[in-house]
């Protein structure tokens, strides 16, 4: 029942490959966001986009590189990852209504790509 | 920032009530959230919670203890389908939304 949707749902690459994942929304919302999960650690926030524009960039590596070409879909781009980079990244969305004096609404995730960095 | 503790797993019986607690510090808050997640599967979300109080829905609740910094989701008449980890997340004042670990609820028959 999501409206969420990430490709591919798993990939293994090696250090030396690009690769990119892809996330689309069909909620109509305003807001997305990337989150990486690791096994038994709280979801890190990781990229997050508000009407197309970058509003947070948690510190991460510049070996993730995303891009939010329309309110609909984002991507992370992978190049020259660790092994250490290994882990469930989530995409989700939201409607951010900030502009209007609300909040940043409840936020819906896709079911994730399981990477696995060798 | 934020500090988000709730126990890591738990175990009960087809059809008793589970309760799953959360603490957290926060600079500022502005709502909490559970989502359910099973292995393999998107989060999805629950709950919603800004003013204290018990907020129902179903076979879940979720309560709220803004000035405890304390939330619990409850689950009644658990099923097996239940079986499945509960994330606590917490919204501040800037918006973020901040994780907790995550509780790993098992039930068995």
């Amino acid at each position: 029942e999501t409206g969420v949707t990430q490709t591919p749902r798993h990939l293994v690459m090696g250090m030396t490959n690009k690769k990119s994942l892809k996330c689309e929304q069909h909620l109509g919302h305003n807001a997305m966001y990337w989150y990486k999960q690791s096994a038994k650690k709280p979801l890190e926030l990781m990229f997050v986009y508000s009407l197309e524009e970058r509003v947070e960039n948690n510190s991460v590596p510049s070996r993730f590189s995303p891009e939010c070409p329309n309110s609909s879909h984002l991507f992370l781009h992978l190049h020259t990852l660790q092994p250490e980079d290994s882990a469930l990244y989530l995409c989700a969305s939201s409607q951010d209504s900030r502009l209007a004096g609300g909040n940043q609404e409840t936020q819906y995730f896709g079911p994730g790509t399981r990477l696995l960095v060798l | 920032g934020q500090n988000i503790d709730q126990p890591t797993e738990m175990t009960a019986t087809e059809g008793a009530i589970v309760q799953i607690n959360c603490t957290y510090q926060t600079s500022g808050f502005n709502g909490l959230f559970w989502y359910q997640q099973h292995a393999g599967e998107a989060p999805t979300f629950l709950s919603y919670n800004v003013l204290d109080g018990l907020e129902e829905k179903g076979r879940f609740s979720s309560f709220l203890s803004r000035s405890k910094g304390y939330s619990y989701l409850l689950l009644k008449e658990l099923q097996m389908k239940d079986s499945a980890s509960y994330l606590c997340a917490v919204r501040d004042i800037e918006n973020k939304l901040s994780f907790g670990a995550g509780t790993t609820v098992t039930v068995r028959a």
